[in-house]
């Protein structure tokens, strides 16, 4: 049982690339989420997916696209990427659901994947 | 999303029983509070979630006012391993939206 796991763990892109990052669980959640960590700075939400089919805009989705391709993956998209979008990023998935329960909501994280973009 | 303050910074040492508190004064009637702990180079581990009173499972307490505006993560007897960055969120989970704000540096000396 891997939990979550993301590819790649590292990368440094030049101005203008795309890249994709990819992320899985194996936990069977329904939810699954992707943030970015600047340094010294909290998680901010980019974009999450509540359930298999459907992805919504967190707190800073600008520059960024979604896939769930699966109830499984949950990848993302830089189309060009810039120095602003350096940063750590981290894939999560909960069970999800609407009742509120810990057990629901705890978020499960992965290792995270180092970008820099030059 | 409601903004939450939490100390920058706190030290303490080993066996010590640690309180970080975070002020949540907008906290709507939805909202949950809920904390994490982050190690260097790792994701957050979730530690604690409640809505009001008190809430304790195997590594910390939670405790919550009746007015809900702040609440207090405790931590009995640290040790060096606990030294980890701890965030305090609120928000409606069942919305996913959750707000990581700037977390508390803990540092537990020996």
């Amino acid at each position: 049982n891997a939990g979550v796991t993301q590819t790649p763990k590292f990368q440094v892109l030049k101005t203008g690339q795309s890249m994709t990052l990819q992320c899985a669980q194996d936990m069977n959640h329904n939810s699954m989420y992707w943030y970015r960590q600047d340094p010294g700075m909290g998680l901010r939400l980019i974009y999450y997916s509540a359930s298999e089919g459907t992805t919504d805009k967190g707190e800073v989705p600008n520059g960024y696209n979604v896939s769930r391709l699966n109830k499984r993956e949950f990848s993302l998209r830089l189309e060009s990427a810039a120095p602003s979008q350096t940063s750590v990023y981290f894939c999560a998935s909960s069970v999800g659901g609407t009742s509120g329960s810990a057990v629901e909501n705890e978020q499960f994280f992965g290792p995270g994947t180092r970008l820099t973009v030059l | 999303l409601a903004k939450t303050t939490q100390p920058i910074s706190m030290d303490s040492y080993e066996g010590q029983e640690v309180n970080i508190t975070c002020s949540h004064n907008n906290i709507a009637t939805n909202d949950y509070i809920t904390w994490y702990q982050q190690f260097p180079s790792q994701g957050p581990r979730f530690i604690i979630q409640g809505y009001k009173t008190k809430v304790t499972n195997e590594v910390a307490s939670l405790f919550i006012p009746a007015d809900r505006k702040s609440s207090t993560l405790s931590l009995p007897r640290v040790s060096l391993s606990d030294t980890a960055v701890y965030y305090c969120l609120v928000g409606d989970v069942r919305w996913r939206q959750l707000t990581f704000g700037s977390g508390t540096q803990l540092t537990v000396l020996p």
